[in-house]
C-alpha cells in the first residue's frame, strides 16, 4: 500500500463547470504523476511533479492544469470540463530509487 | 518513437489452461524498463513486475512467468493453470529514461482475459 488516496472516487459534472481532482500521499514520496484511462488507449499521462511547485506536461495535458504546493498533494484541474474529459483519472507516486509507479483507486469522472 | 503494443484485445480462457499474454515494445534507447500492471474489476492498478533492458533472464513467481527477449521486443506474461481470480486487464509499461523526473510510463492498450469456471 503506498498511501494514495484520491477525491473525489466518482464525480458527475456539467460541460464548461471547473473540476478539481485531488491526489493526496502520506509518505513524502517526491514524484506523483496524473494519467487517464480511457477504452482504447491505456493509461496517458496528463502531468506529472518532481517537487513542490515543479510540475511538467505529459502527453495529453490540454484542457488541464496541475499544482503541487506541498508535498503530500498533487491536483489536477479542469478549468472548463468538456466531454470529451469523461474518464478515470489516476494519480500515481514513484519511490524515490525505484522506477515503478504505484497508483491511487482512481476517480471516474462523467462530464454531462 | 516509444510505444507498447499489446495486440491481444480480449483472450477468454478455462480455468487451469495456460495463457500467455503477448507485450511487444518500440525504443530507441538502449537502457529501460518495462513493466506489467494487473486492473481486476475493482478497478485499481496493482504492479506485477519490473525488467530493465540489461537483465534477459526470465522470471517466474508462482503461477506467474515472464519471458524478456531483446532480440523480438517482446515481453511477454504467462499464467500457469489460470484460474477465475486472474481475470483482469494486464497492462505492459514502458519507461525510457532511467531515473529522475521524465520516469514517464507509456501504457500498451491492454489486454482483457477472462477465465471461465
Amino acid at each position: 500500500d503506498a498511501g494514495i488516496t484520491q477525491s473525489p472516487r466518482h464525480k458527475v459534472t456539467e460541460t464548461g463547470t471547473p473540476v478539481t481532482l485531488r491526489c493526496h500521499q502520506t509518505e513524502n514520496h517526491r514524484y506523483m504523476y496524473w494519467y487517464r484511462q480511457d477504452p482504447g488507449h491505456g493509461l496517458r499521462l496528463i502531468h506529472y511533479s518532481y517537487g513542490v511547485k515543479d510540475t511538467d506536461k505529459g502527453e495529453v495535458s490540454d484542457g488541464y492544469s496541475v499544482s503541487r504546493s506541498k508535498t503530500e498533494d498533487f491536483l489536477l484541474t479542469l478549468e472548463s470540463a468538456t466531454s470529451s474529459q469523461t474518464s478515470v483519472y489516476f494519480c500515481a507516486i514513484r519511490l524515490q530509487g525505484r522506477d515503478e509507479q504505484y497508483f491511487g483507486p482512481g476517480t471516474r469522472l462523467t462530464v454531462t | 518513437a516509444q510505444k507498447v503494443t499489446q495486440a491481444q484485445t480480449e483472450i477468454s480462457v478455462v480455468e487451469k489452461e495456460d495463457v500467455t499474454l503477448d507485450c511487444v515494445y518500440e525504443t530507441r534507447d538502449t537502457t529501460y524498463y518495462l513493466f506489467w500492471y494487473k486492473q481486476p474489476p475493482s478497478g485499481e492498478l496493482v504492479f506485477l513486475i519490473r525488467r530493465n533492458s540489461f537483465d534477459e533472464q526470465n522470471e517466474i513467481s508462482g503461477r506467474y512467468s515472464w519471458n524478456f527477449q531483446k532480440s523480438t521486443s517482446s515481453f511477454n506474461f504467462t499464467i500457469t493453470a489460470s484460474q477465475v481470480v486472474d481475470s483482469a486487464v494486464y497492462f505492459c509499461a514502458l519507461i525510457e529514461t532511467y531515473g529522475g523526473a521524465t520516469n514517464k510510463l507509456i501504457f500498451g492498450t491492454g489486454t482483457l482475459l477472462a477465465v471461465q469456471p
